[in-house]
């Protein structure tokens, strides 16, 4: 169990539609990372959040947004979903900010658009 | 843009044989080099990381190996076992900033 935890596990839902994701980092953890996993694309960075700040934005659409809370939890909001936005969304934490501090990941929330 | 490009995308290794799979990075300013290992239904692991500052690293029967010239660097798994069946991520990095990964190799080893 790395300690990250993400809900939900599944999301089912139509395109046009928006959904919020929800991670919990690792106690003590400032850093939250969002990775978005497709089969043909693997890992690709979305965002990453240092203490409530957001630190480096990847590849992250305009209709997704996210932040992290005071008590460091943090929240994906995707919104006028397509079918394309199906994928494996991983939340990660890390202690701080340093490329070399390992990632802890979740267990991902599949999304699935319809 | 995929920066750093992984090969096999599946591979497929006997008990006790050697396991290789390859990453090839672009950015000559990338200076972080880490391994990720997924089991189904779990997110990625870091297995082992290099600098590139030095050509080989070793932890257990886990070896990556660097070439700085050839802008490759690759990890081996020594006497593979049927518990290393798993994706594995190879990634990279510069001046501390994010993560970049490849598109996962799925390695079964078979009895």
């Amino acid at each position: 169990d790395s300690g990250v935890t993400q809900t939900p596990k599944h999301l089912i839902t139509a395109t046009g539609q928006r959904v919020t994701l929800r991670c919990s980092p690792r106690s003590g953890d400032l850093s939250v990372y969002w990775y978005q996993q497709s089969l043909d694309q693997g890992l690709q960075f979305l965002i990453q959040y240092y203490n409530g700040e957001e630190r480096a934005k990847g590849n992250i659409l305009e209709r997704f947004s996210a932040q992290q809370f005071p008590d460091l939890h943090s929240e994906l909001n995707l919104s006028s979903l397509e079918l394309g936005d199906s994928a494996l969304y991983f939340c990660a934490s890390s202690g701080g900010t340093a490329v070399e501090e390992k990632l802890f990941f979740g267990s991902g929330t599949q999304l699935s658009v319809l | 843009q995929q920066q750093v490009k992984q090969s096999p995308q599946s591979l497929i290794v006997q008990k006790g044989g050697i396991s290789i799979i390859n990453c090839a990075y672009e950015n000559t300013a990338f200076d972080y080099f880490p391994w990720y290992q997924q089991f189904p239904g779990k997110g990625p692991a870091l297995l082992i990381a290099i600098r590139p500052d030095v050509s080989e690293k070793k932890e257990g029967r886990f070896t990556i190996s660097f070439n700085k010239s050839a802008k490759q660097f690759s990890l081996h798994i020594m006497d593979s076992q049927p518990g290393d069946s798993a994706t594995y991520f190879c990634a990279a990095s510069m001046s501390n900033e994010k993560l970049t990964f490849g598109t996962g190799t799925r390695l079964t080893i078979i009895p």
